[in-house]
């Protein structure tokens, strides 16, 4: 595809539920970011993955997130028995890999709503 | 990462130009610029980035203080698809997290 896809675009899910978000990245894209945004906040690092690598994932909250990258490209976030405090938007991006001292832009999806209820 | 400080909102009338203003007094030499923004409802966008001089690009430019402790976005001429929440990022180089803070909500009045 064109950009970023993450799916579902909206999940309600009951307090003590496991759930899946998956995000497919642009094609090609070595690093991949998880992000979090509560409403009125800025997004919310949580993980990179670097190729099917976890580079940094110092933002998780606790463990019961997970997530993976197993061939470098689809990334599965899972969050295990959800609480109230998890509902919020959860965003992913992809980018290519900079080389040297050169940025490389990062693309977003467009989020999956999670509510927990 | 080094955070930065940019006002909660601004105001601006339709076809006028905006100043959007971020200090990042604790920059370090390695500190790339980023801006980027988010419509509602979407996620955020890349907007622009630079390091030391001042850069262009079809959608803004952005003017860096010749020490680094500022820089301003410039949207040339704002239109209501410019209302959005502009968050301006301190990135080292490579593909290192972006940071992002509470940002800049511009609202533009037709």
């Amino acid at each position: 595809g064109a950009g970023v896809s993450q799916t579902p675009s909206n999940k309600v899910t009951e307090k003590g539920k496991y759930v899946e978000l998956r995000c497919d990245p642009i094609s090609g894209h070595t690093a991949l970011y998880w992000y979090r945004q509560s409403l009125g906040q800025g997004p919310e690092f949580l993980i990179y993955f670097q190729g099917t690598g976890a580079a940094d994932d110092s933002g998780l909250p606790n463990d019961r997130f997970f997530a993976v990258r197993p061939e470098g490209s689809v990334s599965t976030l899972k969050i295990q028995r959800t609480e109230r405090g998890d509902s919020a938007v959860y965003l992913c991006a992809s980018s290519g890999t900079g080389t040297g001292r050169m940025n490389t832009e990062a693309f977003f999806g467009q989020g999956t709503r999670l509510t927990v209820v | 990462d080094a955070k930065t400080t940019q006002p909660n909102s601004m105001e601006s009338n339709e076809e006028e130009p905006v100043h959007l203003p971020c200090n990042h007094s604790t920059i370090s030499g390695t500190d790339y610029i980023h801006w980027y923004r988010q419509l509602p409802s979407q996620g955020p966008e890349y907007v622009i980035h630079g390091l030391t001089s001042n850069v262009n690009n079809r959608m803004a430019s952005l003017a860096i203080a010749e020490d680094r402790k500022s820089s301003t976005l410039i949207l040339h001429r704002a239109t209501l698809r410019d209302a959005a929440v502009y968050y301006c990022i301190l990135r080292v180089t490579g593909n290192t997290p972006l940071v992002f803070g509470k940002g800049t909500r511009l609202s533009v009045i037709a």
